[in-house]
């Protein structure tokens, strides 16, 4: 069984200022790993993924998360907001059994920025 | 290349009527998932097919049901509506055999109004 937590449904950052938001999973086997993003009225857009390659993940706009196995977390981050990154952000797991084809979403980060 | 398409964009209907949504996927992607996703729910997994099969469902009741094409389009039937059908359902494509690792690419959803 597969599932994920999203410790924060809200987060504010002023810009210019680190981003940081946490997610949890858990696993059965060992899981891909995805961030999306959905800005107002739009669709999910694909942030970064994880699948077993380099820990540390890279992704668009600046954002890149680290697959830390031992804590199970998968927590993304951004040195410097920008007011665009305004939007809600969900993590995804992906397994293989059972759950093949599925992706569980966590319940989504509502990120706030300041001027 | 053209994103995944999704029709019609909005939709009204009346409590017990049915209603068809359709899905194309991005050209020679060959797997396509369902989701709804609504405020109080998040988003949920409704179905994956791949090679017009079915391969998973999520747990909602039998008055949602889908099916792909040969040319891997897919459709979303929702009989006998209900208030709380009342959501944005979006539809995801993705190449090969869309297994965990694979991204999905999603469209811009389709919001029904059940009234």
């Amino acid at each position: 069984a597969q599932s994920v937590t999203q410790l924060d449904s809200h987060v504010s950052v002023s810009e210019g200022t680190p981003v940081l938001l946490r997610c949890n999973y858990s696993s059965s086997y060992s899981p891909s790993l995805f961030w999306y993003v959905q800005h107002p009225n739009k669709g999910l857009q694909l942030l970064l993924k994880y699948t077993s390659a380099a820990t540390l993940v890279k992704g668009i706009n600046g954002f890149e998360a680290e697959f830390k196995k031992s804590e199970t977390s998968f927590h993304l981050t951004k040195p410097s907001a920008h007011m665009s990154d305004a939007a809600e952000y969900f993590c995804v797991v992906s397994d293989v059994g059972d759950s093949w084809g599925k992706f569980q979403f966590g319940a989504g980060t509502q990120v706030v920025v300041t001027p | 290349k053209a994103g995944v398409t999704q029709t019609p964009r909005y939709l009204i209907k009346t409590r017990g009527q049915q209603v068809t949504l359709s899905c194309s996927p991005i050209s020679g992607h060959r797997s396509v998932s369902w989701y709804q996703q609504t405020p109080g729910q998040g988003l949920q997994f409704l179905f994956e097919y791949f090679s017009e099969t079915q391969r998973n469902k999520g747990n909602f009741p039998g008055r949602f049901s889908g099916r792909q094409f040969s040319n891997s389009r897919s459709e979303m039937n929702v009989s006998t509506l209900e208030l709380g059908d009342s959501a944005l359902y979006l539809c995801a494509s993705s190449f090969g055999q869309g297994g965990p690792s694979e991204t999905q690419y999603f469209g811009p959803g389709t919001r029904l109004l059940v009234l």
